[in-house]
């Protein structure tokens, strides 16, 4: 079975700080990972995903993340946090099953908070 | 982007009665899905639709049931709501050549009282 897991449910920054969100993976088979960002009162967004080749992935407003499948991570990244970035953050993990359809599977997410 | 929009946006229903939520794509993408989201839980599937009349059951499927009797509607359905079924939910579509990711709808948040 697959499961994701997020290290920390709650991570806090100061503004032009480096943002490190951790999220770690089973899987029995090659996954695809995924980073989605959800704003207060908001849908999920993409912010970037994995499926195959390069493994460090760039993503929109500046996250990147990187698949290292030996430490099955997939931690998100960026530089230097903007005030705007606070909101909540979900890694997924999906496989791709008979029939060519999908299912995502979420961990619990993050919250990420920008102080000045 | 894909058109989804789900209905209502906010409900509150009292504990006992049915509740349908819809979720509404405009094109014509095969795959749609349902979502609860939870503090601490994440987002955890439901239900989801393989196309019209082709439904399956996630992890969370007690209490709720679904139909698609058209491509681009799939309705959730609480038959008898119940406080813990308190959550907002989302509707997802595949987008993509791979399928390999979602979008998702702007949520329904539903209070059982």
């Amino acid at each position: 079975a697959q499961s994701v897991t997020q290290l920390g449910s709650h991570v806090s920054v100061s503004e032009g700080a480096l943002v490190l969100l951790r999220c770690n993976y089973s899987s029995s088979v090659p996954p695809y990972l995924f980073w989605y960002v959800q704003y207060p009162n908001q849908g999920l967004q993409l912010l970037l995903k994995y499926t195959t080749g390069a493994t460090l992935v760039k993503g929109i407003n500046g996250f990147e993340a990187e698949f290292k499948k030996s430490e099955t991570s997939f931690h998100l990244t960026k530089p230097s946090a903007h005030m705007s970035d606070a909101a909540e953050y979900f890694c997924a993990v999906s496989r791709e099953f008979s029939g060519g359809y999908n299912k995502l599977i979420f961990g619990a997410g993050t919250r990420l908070a920008v102080h000045p | 982007d894909a058109g989804i929009t789900q209905s209502p946006r906010h409900k509150v229903t009292e504990t006992g009665t049915p509740v349908t939520l819809r979720c509404h794509q405009t094109e014509n993408h095969r795959y749609m899905y349902w979502y609860r989201q939870d503090p601490g839980h994440g987002l955890r599937l439901i239900h989801y639709s393989y196309g019209v009349k082709d439904t399956d059951k996630g992890e969370v499927s007690d209490g709720y049931s679904v139909s698609r009797s058209k491509t681009e509607d799939f309705l959730l359905t609480l038959e008898s709501a119940t406080s813990s079924q308190t959550s907002v939910y989302f509707c997802a579509i595949s987008v993509g050549q791979d399928l390999s990711g979602y979008t998702f709808g702007s949520g329904t948040r539903l209070t059982v009282v």
